[in-house]
C-alpha cells in the first residue's frame, strides 16, 4: 500500500483565494511526522510545515495550515489567499518513528496554479 | 536551517558519461541523503551517505552505478554512472535538520538531462 497518496494531480485556483491539497497516509507506527513541500519550477524542495502524530493542534505557518484528522488519516494543506507564487508543485511526505533519522515518504505531487 | 549548496544546477550529458554532484552544507551533519526525482515523478531516496562508513543504498540502486563519497562531516558527492537516457531526473542532496520535528532540507537539486 502507498504510505502517501495524494489524488489531486493538478489544482487551480483564484488568486486570494483559499485551496486545499489533499493527502492522505498510511502507517501502523503510533509515532510519525507529516510534511508538505514545496517545488517551484527552479527544482528545490522548500519545507513548509510539519505535524507531529502526537500533536493536538492542526499546524499553522504564515498562510500555510495543515488540517490534521488523524482518524482519517488526512493531512491536508491550506493555502490561505493564494499569491501567483504559489505556483507549484507541492509534495506531502511523511516520517514513520519517533526518530529523526527514519526514512522519508513522498507523495507524487499536486500541481498548484493560481490563476490571477 | 542548514543552507546546502549543490553543483551543478543543472547539466547536458551524453549517453555512456559520468557525472559527479557536489553537495555542500554549512554546518556539520551526520547524514546525508540522496534522492532522485524522475521527470513527473515524486522523490525516491537512492542512499544515505555516513562520514567515515559505506553509504547506505536503497532497493534498486547499487553502488557500482550510484557511487558516494563523504570525506567529511559537510560535503558528500554522488556521482551517477554510465549514463543513460533514463537517468535524466533532478537529483538533489537533503539533510535532517536537526530539529525534534525532522523536517528535511534540500539543496537546489541538479538538473541531468542524458541525451
Amino acid at each position: 500500500a502507498q504510505k502517501i497518496t495524494q489524488t489531486q494531480p493538478g489544482m487551480f485556483v483564484q488568486e486570494k483565494e483559499a485551496v486545499t491539497l489533499d493527502c492522505t497516509y498510511d502507517t501502523s507506527d503510533p509515532s510519525y511526522g507529516l510534511f508538505w513541500y514545496k517545488q517551484p519550477s527552479s527544482g528545490e524542495m522548500i519545507f513548509l510545515i510539519y505535524q507531529g502524530s502526537y500533536d493536538q493542534q492542526n499546524a499553522t505557518e504564515g498562510r500555510y495550515s495543515l488540517n490534521f484528522q488523524k482518524a482519517r488519516k488526512s493531512a491536508n494543506l491550506v493555502i490561505s489567499a493564494s499569491q501567483l507564487g504559489d505556483s507549484a508543485m507541492y509534495f506531502c511526505a511523511m516520517r514513520e518513528g519517533p526518530n529523526t533519522g527514519n526514512q522519508f515518504y513522498f507523495g507524487t505531487g499536486t500541481s498548484l496554479t493560481v490563476i490571477p | 536551517s542548514a543552507v546546502i549548496s549543490q553543483k551543478p544546477s543543472r547539466d547536458i550529458c551524453q549517453r555512456g558519461t559520468s557525472l559527479t554532484i557536489q553537495c555542500q552544507v554549512d554546518s556539520q551533519v551526520t547524514m546525508m541523503f540522496w534522492y532522485r526525482q524522475q521527470p513527473g515523478q515524486s522523490l525516491t531516496l537512492i542512499a544515505t551517505a555516513n562520514q567515515g562508513s559505506e553509504a547506505t543504498y536503497e532497493s534498486g540502486f547499487v553502488i557500482d552505478k550510484f557511487p558516494i563519497s563523504r570525506p567529511n562531516l559537510t560535503f558528500s558527492t554522488l556521482t551517477v554512472s554510465n549514463m543513460s537516457p533514463e537517468d535524466s531526473s533532478i537529483y538533489l542532496c537533503s539533510v535532517d535538520s536537526g530539529e525534534n520535528t525532522g523536517e528535511l532540507f534540500f539543496g537546489e537539486g541538479s538538473r541531468l538531462t542524458v541525451l
